[in-house]
């Protein structure tokens, strides 16, 4: 099976814009959670989407949104970029069951550089 | 929500000795622990994860240990290999936040030949 694809992988920004970020899951996999990774605050969460539907959220600002395409294939988009937004965005699909917690497998991530 | 602690957050071993990561975690609810591998300019890979129904879990030179009862959970690597160099995430799940890992600060492992 192919792994997680993430697309763009690098992008370069300048503040104010908006960029979306796709990313699509290993075939069969209907849970895809997004992270930012940056060196000072590590791994952070983003939101988690099922079934098309956000599931969780974490805390972030609401410039940050996604959603969850009926082929399982997410995007997420940040607006009104600014220059904390700098950060490798990674996302990771899961198989998810019922309530059985699946590990989850990351995709490539996507470099966003805000200038 | 879930807090998890990483120790140490830099590792150095030489080639052939052992090397062990331990994480914390604050919730008892929580009941799945993966640990990944990041090399440099790459993604995360999991190399190994528990649940909270097993007390170690073992796959080559890698094994994991969970104390429920201290809440901690450890990362133990036999015989290391310069190509174990890398930083190592350990993270923990909840059944109420299905889909949401809350991952440790990471730790950089330097095995020298």
């Amino acid at each position: 099976k192919a792994g997680v694809t993430q697309t763009p992988r690098y992008l370069i920004k300048t503040r104010g814009q908006q960029v979306t970020l796709s990313c699509s899951p290993i075939s069969g996999h209907r849970s895809v959670s997004w992270y930012q990774q940056t060196p000072g605050q590590g791994l952070q969460f983003l939101f988690e989407y099922f079934s098309e539907t956000q599931r969780n959220k974490g805390n972030f600002p609401g410039r940050f949104s996604g959603r969850q395409f009926s082929n399982s294939r997410s995007e997420m988009n940040v607006s009104t970029l600014e220059l904390g937004d700098s950060a490798l965005y990674l996302c990771a699909s899961s198989l998810v069951g019922g309530r059985e917690i699946n590990e989850q497998f990351f995709g490539p991530g996507t470099r966003l550089t805000v200038l | 929500g879930e807090n998890v602690e990483q120790h140490p957050s830099t590792l150095s071993v030489q080639e052939g000795d052992s090397a062990v990561i331990k994480c914390t975690y604050s919730d008892s609810a929580s009941n799945y622990f993966p640990w990944y591998k990041q090399e440099l300019g790459k993604r995360p890979q999991l190399i190994i994860d528990i649940r909270s129904n097993v007390g170690e879990k073992k796959d080559q030179r890698i094994a994991v240990t969970l104390n429920k009862t201290a809440k901690h959970f450890s990362l133990h690597i036999t015989e290391t290999q310069p190509e174990d160099s890398a930083v190592y995430f350990c993270a923990a799940s909840r059944g109420s936040t299905l889909g949401r890992l809350y991952f440790g600060r990471g730790t950089q492992l330097t095995v020298w030949p």
